[in-house]
């Protein structure tokens, strides 16, 4: 199986940071790499996919870049209701795998 | 809007089984291929099944293989597991995911869109 390995598990910033977030994966998985959030009590929602194509109606704040084993995920300017958890997860093989997750607090 | 709703969790004992349902709405939900997803209490995602719009190929994590069986119903716009022999490990919060691919495509294993999820706790 692919191992998805996110940096930090915990992150705390205020309000306007830019906030980086990275993923490596353990072996080359090109650019199969998505990221969701999930809010508290909430389900995941996928913000970005292919690595650096943002979903439809996702603020532009959040970016994706990276290729091969390591991704990065950023947020450029934190708002409040980026509070959350940030997972990536690779779709180049199965089973398809996610990240442990980074926890982002304000 | 696209919906998912599940249905069928509860408490279980270990060895039991339990059916899991997904009702879909908002798209076509027979063009597409569809996920199990699911996450131990205060854990992380791990995937569990996936199936193809025409149940053509199917796909399990290794830690759900014999025990698991997805299906789905596509005049029922519905997604069902299937869950055998279930142990203490299986307790989560199972989602239902859209995947992301194309009309009648092949499976991704992007997950598009969720549904809110149902417990499924198993204990003695």
């Amino acid at each position: 199986d692919i191992q998805m390995t996110q940096s930090p598990s915990s992150l705390s910033a205020s309000v306007g940071d830019r906030v980086t977030i990275t993923c490596q994966a353990s072996q080359d998985i090109t650019n199969y790499l998505n990221w969701y959030q999930q809010k508290p009590g909430k389900a995941p929602k996928l913000l970005i996919y292919d690595a650096s194509s943002l979903e439809t109606g996702v603020p532009s704040r959040f970016s994706g870049s990276g290729s091969g084993t390591d991704f990065t995920f950023t947020i450029s300017s934190l708002q409040p209701e980026d509070i959350a958890t940030y997972y990536c997860q690779q779709f180049d093989n199965l089973p398809y795998t996610f990240g442990q997750g980074t926890r982002l607090e304000i | 809007e696209v919906q998912l709703v599940e249905s069928g969790g509860g408490l279980v004992q270990p060895g039991r089984s339990r059916r899991l349902s997904c009702a879909a709405s908002g798209f076509v939900f027979p063009d597409y291929a569809m996920h199990w997803v699911r996450q131990a209490p205060g854990k992380g995602l791990e995937w569990v099944s996936g199936i193809s719009w025409n149940s053509g190929r199917i796909d399990y994590a290794d830690s759900v293989m014999g025990r698991f069986t997805v299906s789905r119903d596509n005049a029922k716009n519905s997604l069902y597991l299937q869950m055998n022999s279930l142990r203490p490990e299986d307790t989560a919060l199972y989602y239902c995911a859209k995947d992301f691919g194309m009309v009648r495509g092949v499976i991704l294993g992007q997950f598009e869109f969720w549904g809110q999820g149902t417990l499924v706790t198993v204990s003695s």
